[in-house]
């Protein structure tokens, strides 16, 4: 079956544009997670979904990032002004349910601020 | 402050060896423990998870075990492979966390034939 799907898969933008970053869940998940990997750097956790709604944004790090999910799938991170430091691969997560279950990760949105 | 650590150093073995990874963490009350692989440019792969009252979990030739008084994961592999070379991840998720994983940094495993 189709895993989850990220687009673009390659972003290079200049600082202070605006970009939108996709993600598609496996269909049926309700849970829906965005990370972020720097380079030689952990996974940092973003923000999370539950169907339409985020009970935790707390990985955010500043008011440039916002998040939204629509009908219960498809999901889009949005970093406003960006900076260099926001250079990044960003990874969108999907999971059956939200209590203990593996996550399933998309390839990732490697993101480049010039 | 909540912290993982995983060995930051390669490890490097020979092929049919046991590779044993480490996962410390302190300050944290986890309710779940996940190990997950990441090969260079992809996303990771969800491998084992054990909770917070399971002792030992196994799955064909991976065994993961949970030490709450240690504070402590180790991820084994068996009968090690070249094919088994990439990063593993451990990742905790906290009491009332909905699920969110906190990542260590992952160690390196290169297996040599």
């Amino acid at each position: 079956g189709a895993g989850v799907s990220q687009s673009p898969s390659n972003k290079v933008t200049e600082k202070g544009k605006d970009v939108e970053l996709r993600c598609d869940p496996i269909s049926g998940h309700t849970a829906l997670y965005w990370y972020r990997q720097s380079l030689g750097q952990g996974l940092e956790f973003l923000i999370y979904f539950q169907g339409n709604s985020a009970p935790d944004k707390s990985g955010l790090p500043s008011d440039r990032f916002s998040a939204e999910r629509t009908g219960g799938s498809v999901s889009t991170l949005t970093i406003q002004r960006t900076q260099q430091e926001d250079s990044a691969v960003y990874l969108c997560a999907s999971s059956p349910t939200s209590g203990g279950a593996a996550q399933y990760f998309g390839p990732g949105t490697r993101l480049l601020v010039l | 402050s909540q912290k993982i650590e995983q060995n930051s150093e390669a490890l490097n073995i020979q092929e049919g060896k046991t590779a044993t990874l480490t996962c410390n963490y302190t300050n944290y009350s986890p309710a779940y423990l996940q190990w997950y692989r990441q090969d260079p440019g992809r996303g990771p792969v969800f491998l084992l998870l054990i909770r917070e009252n399971e002792k030992e979990k196994r799955k064909e030739r991976l065994k993961v075990t949970f030490d709450t008084t240690l504070k402590q994961s180790l991820f084994h592999i068996t009968a090690s492979q070249p094919a088994d070379s990439a990063t593993y991840l451990c990742a905790f998720t906290p009491s009332g966390g909905y699920n969110k994983l906190i990542f260590g940094a992952g160690t390196r495993l290169a297996v040599h034939p």
